[in-house]
């Protein structure tokens, strides 16, 4: 079974500020992971995801995410904050390995970015 | 890029009643849809996976005949919440598989009252 772990529900920076926010895994299989955003009552977008390869991946809007095996971690970053990165993020796994299985999220982690 | 369109985006609706969700994929065929609800403040719970031409599979715990699920095309899903009561109250989001990952649509607020 698959679990994923976001560290801190809630992330504040200012802007312009370096944005790091957590995700831990658990996988039995090989694991394809995501990150996805969500601004309020609104669906989730892709940000990115790790298939296999390159394990730093770039995504969406400046955010790059490195897949750590030895750490079973895929930490989201971006360098510079903006206002409009403020919404709920979330890290998910794949459970069968490729990218159309079931996706587990983590809890999500909202993300506040201070003038 | 893939598009799933889903409706309503906001729907109140009395209790005993029933309402309907529609999820469709514009662009692409999505054989299989992932049905999710998600409540205030919390993650994305996975209800269940409908498959076009086949019956849904459900998680553990879901009402199966609450919550309707039919696949009837490969480009629709629908989602019916029967005798809806206020505690069925939440937002519910359908996702296709496609390239890059999975597309989602962009949800359902349901009030029920």
């Amino acid at each position: 079974a698959q679990s994923v772990t976001q560290l801190g529900s809630h992330v504040s920076v200012s802007e312009g500020a370096l944005v790091l926010l957590r995700c831990n895994y658990s996988s039995s299989v090989p694991p394809y992971l995501f990150w996805y955003v969500q601004y309020p009552n609104q669906g989730l977008q892709l940000l990115l995801k790790y298939t296999t390869g390159a394990t730093l991946v770039k995504g969406i809007n400046g955010f790059e995410a490195e897949f750590k095996k030895s750490e079973t971690s895929f930490h989201l970053t971006k360098p510079s904050a903006h206002m409009s990165d403020a919404a709920e993020y979330f890290c998910a796994v794949s459970d069968s390995g490729t990218s159309y299985g079931k996706l587990t999220f983590g809890q999500g982690t909202i993300l506040t970015v201070h003038p | 890029g893939a598009v799933v369109s889903q409706h309503p985006s906001r729907v109140i609706c009395k209790s005993g009643t029933s309402v309907k969700i529609e999820c469709r994929s514009l662009d692409f065929q999505a054989t299989t849809m992932f049905w999710y609800r998600q409540f205030p403040k919390k993650s994305l719970m996975l209800m269940a996976t409908s498959n076009e031409g086949s019956k849904a599979t459900y998680e553990q715990g879901v009402e199966k005949d609450k919550f309707l699920i039919n696949h009837a095309s490969l480009t629709l899903s629908t989602l019916t919440v029967t005798s809806a009561h206020p505690e069925d109250s939440s937002f519910y989001i359908c996702s296709a598989p496609d390239v890059p990952g999975y597309t989602f649509g962009s949800g359902t607020r349901l009030t029920v009252v």
